[in-house]
């Protein structure tokens, strides 16, 4: 049964960085059927997708982030990783990995496994 | 950019009522639509697909209406279990993309 696992730290000061790992288990990341996601959610707001990649590196950004966002990709770890530049407090949110199904380029479905999340706090 | 509405923001219902839950977007998305269950402190969960699609192991309770830029979520018979925030979610493949709606609270009565 393929799961997903966010990791990272749960406290960022403001102008720094935010790094964030998911590991996928029981399940390659290298899959041809399957782009990987990073969505967030604020305390007590709703959900924002924040962009995807393919194994093969091929990534997509939400424009309102795009600036401050780079997805990467280690299919010898199975993992995919966020970072998001000159956070605010903005920024603070239970941040999640999510499947993202395809068939030949296109998106299939919806975002069908989720890691559970993480909390990250922007704060001095 | 397309935006998605949903009505209403919350609702509280009794149990084995019929419950239902618009979405709209601000331009037509065609089928592109997939709705989701949050419960508290938990990750959303994919119930209905391409409109109306029910994903495997969804009780059949659940189902999914709409094309275009209207669309209806609804729960036959509402649950104790069915206590969520529900959200709808856009999808388009030029570029590749997602948006959700605000999300409709859904409350035992």
């Amino acid at each position: 049964q393929l799961q997903l696992q966010e990791s990272g730290p749960g406290l960022v000061k403001p102008s720094e960085t935010l790094s964030l790992t998911c590991t996928v288990s029981g399940g390659s990341i290298s899959s041809s059927s399957y782009y990987w996601g990073w969505i967030r959610q604020p305390p007590g707001k709703g959900l924002e997708w924040i962009g995807s990649i393919y194994y093969s590196g091929s990534t997509y950004y939400n424009p309102s982030l795009k600036s401050r966002v780079t997805i990467s990709v280690d299919t010898s770890k199975n993992q995919f990783s966020l970072k998001l530049s000159s956070v605010t407090a903005a920024d603070t949110a239970v941040y999640y990995c999510a499947r993202e199904p395809m068939v030949r380029g296109v998106i299939k479905d919806g975002m069908d496994v989720w890691g559970q999340g993480t909390t990250v706090t922007v704060s001095s | 950019d397309i935006q998605m509405t949903q009505s209403p923001s919350s609702l509280s219902a009794s149990v084995g009522d019929r419950v239902t839950i618009t979405c709209q977007a601000s331009q037509d998305i065609s089928n592109y639509l997939n709705w989701y269950q949050q419960k508290p402190g938990k990750a959303p969960k994919l119930l209905i697909y391409d409109a109306s699609n029910l994903e495997t192991g969804v009780p059949s309770r659940f189902s999914g209406s709409g094309s275009g830029t209207d669309f209806t979520f609804t729960i036959s018979s509402l649950q104790p279990e069915d206590i969520a925030t529900y959200y709808c979610q856009q999808y388009d493949n030029l570029p590749r993309g997602f948006t959700f709606g605000p999300g409709t609270k859904v409350d035992i009565k």
